[in-house]
């Protein structure tokens, strides 16, 4: 059974970094493409972005500028940092996997979410 | 880049009925690149629908995904109550490079 789980702290400080990672289990981090996406409270989703294992990773260009995506597949996990962060990017953070099938897209495996809240 | 609309805000329904929401793109998109996903409260979304009409394993066959262009539906045939929560429609721009993926605002489909 596949699982992801988020983790990270819970409260940023305005214009610190948010920090979290993505905890892969029951399958290889190799397999698949794997992606961040925010919801604000009461809100829709937000995809921020993705990566592969070989490190390339594509971000969503209005948050391009300061949000980095990184894998570590010894520990089969992968990481989102975003920096200068304001009270507009409180959230909850998930992850997720993408569908694996060859020509089709969407997000098959999410996490459960972390709710990460940016205030002084 | 690409907008998603979806229509209705909200689908009030009852229990056994048919429910058919809309997802409009504000230009065209492969129907292989659009999903469907239902979110209840405090939970994460689930995938419903991907390559515009494919049930993952274990989504029950009330759920069907159609469309093509610039419309897709989500039709849910018969309303169980585990149904009525919040639906989103989900694109990956194939024309840009690198890829942007959007979701739409949602449609919430509650108890009448």
């Amino acid at each position: 059974q596949v699982q992801l789980q988020e983790s990270g702290p819970g409260l940023v400080k305005p214009s610190g970094t948010l920090s979290l990672t993505c905890v892969v289990s029951g399958d290889s981090i190799t397999n698949n493409w794997w992606s961040w996406t925010r919801q604000p409270p009461g809100k829709g989703l937000e995809w921020i972005g993705e990566i592969y294992h070989s490190g390339r990773a594509n971000y969503s260009p209005s948050l391009k500028s300061r949000v980095t995506i990184s894998m570590d597949k010894s520990k089969s996990h992968f990481s989102l940092n975003l920096s200068s962060v304001t009270a507009a990017d409180t959230a909850v953070y998930y992850c997720a996997r993408h569908v694996a099938v060859t020509g089709t897209r969407g997000f098959d495996i999410w996490g459960q979410g972390t709710m990460v809240t940016v205030s002084s | 880049d690409i907008v998603l609309t979806q229509s209705p805000g909200t689908l009030s329904l009852s229990p056994g009925e048919r429910a058919t929401l809309s997802c409009r793109a504000s230009q065209t998109v492969s129907s292989s690149y659009l999903a469907w996903y239902q979110q209840k409260p405090g939970q994460a979304p689930r995938l419903l629908i991907y390559g515009g009409s494919i049930r993952p394993t274990g989504i029950p066959d009330r759920f069907s995904g159609s469309g093509s262009g610039t419309d897709f539906t989500l039709t849910i045939s018969r309303l169980e109550p585990e149904d009525f929560a919040v639906y989103y429609c989900h694109c990956q721009q194939y024309t840009n490079s690198p890829p942007l993926y959007t979701f739409g605002p949602g449609t919430k489909v509650d108890i009448k």
